[in-house]
């Protein structure tokens, strides 16, 4: 089962513009991470964002966390071809293990 | 740090086959997770370790899947009598602690025909 679901499944941009993917999950949880992967190959972590946190910056990476709508958002800012990957949030649920959503496709036209 | 490294890269086996994979996580890392993941699809958990100890298998997990961690090191995961829905990557993470950064391998891509 799978506890988020992203949006939009895929998004299609030029370099030097900005990305948005968001996130809504089901329950309550301890913090929500982010990951990208690329084709074929296994995920890297992002970012990860706490429940009491309610904005978080790395780099070109701004990911927000509103636990009252259940919902994430990770913006991209000045995207670049390298970008292109599918990105996926993860949150705990409250207990061990991480649960994945359903991934956003993002490609980034040069 | 050597990351997370799996083995084999690819797997193309006969219906009704077993498979094995194994997975070596970074060394210090006490937590290790296994993950399906289909095309299209986000990761989905299979089951997970802390050092030795198998804590929780996924209730969508048939009892054709078997996974170990002797010692606390590496893992394997096995198929028994593989189907062609067992076809799909699999994944493995480790970690230092509990729903912390996970590191994943780049996974085995499982072919059953």
């Amino acid at each position: 089962s799978q506890q988020g679901e992203e949006d939009p499944q895929a998004l299609s941009i030029q370099e030097g513009e900005n990305a948005t993917m968001n996130c809504s999950y089901k329950t309550s949880i301890n913090n929500l991470q982010w990951y990208r992967q690329n084709s074929g190959r296994g995920l890297v972590h992002l970012i990860l964002i706490r429940s009491n946190e309610r904005e978080k910056h790395s780099g070109r990476l701004r990911v927000t966390l509103d636990t009252s709508k259940k919902s994430s958002s990770l913006l991209i800012t000045a995207s670049r071809a390298a970008d292109t990957a599918s990105y996926f949030c993860a949150t705990d649920g409250g207990t061990d293990k991480l649960i994945f959503g359903t991934g956003t496709r993002l490609q980034v036209f040069p | 740090d050597t990351g997370v490294s799996q083995d084999p890269r690819h797997k193309i086996t006969k219906r009704g086959q077993n498979v094995t994979f194994r997975c070596d996580p970074i060394s210090e890392h006490n937590r290790l997770y296994w993950y399906r993941q289909t095309l299209g699809q986000g990761p989905e958990f299979l089951t997970y370790f802390q050092n030795e100890a198998q804590l929780e298998k996924s209730r969508l997990l048939s009892d054709r899947f078997s996974a170990e961690r002797p010692k606390g090191s590496f893992s394997t995961l096995e198929i028994q009598r593989t189907e062609q829905g067992d076809s799909a990557m699999y994944l493995c993470a480790s970690s230092y602690g509990p729903v912390v950064a996970l590191h994943f391998g780049n996974g085995t891509r499982l072919t059953v025909t």
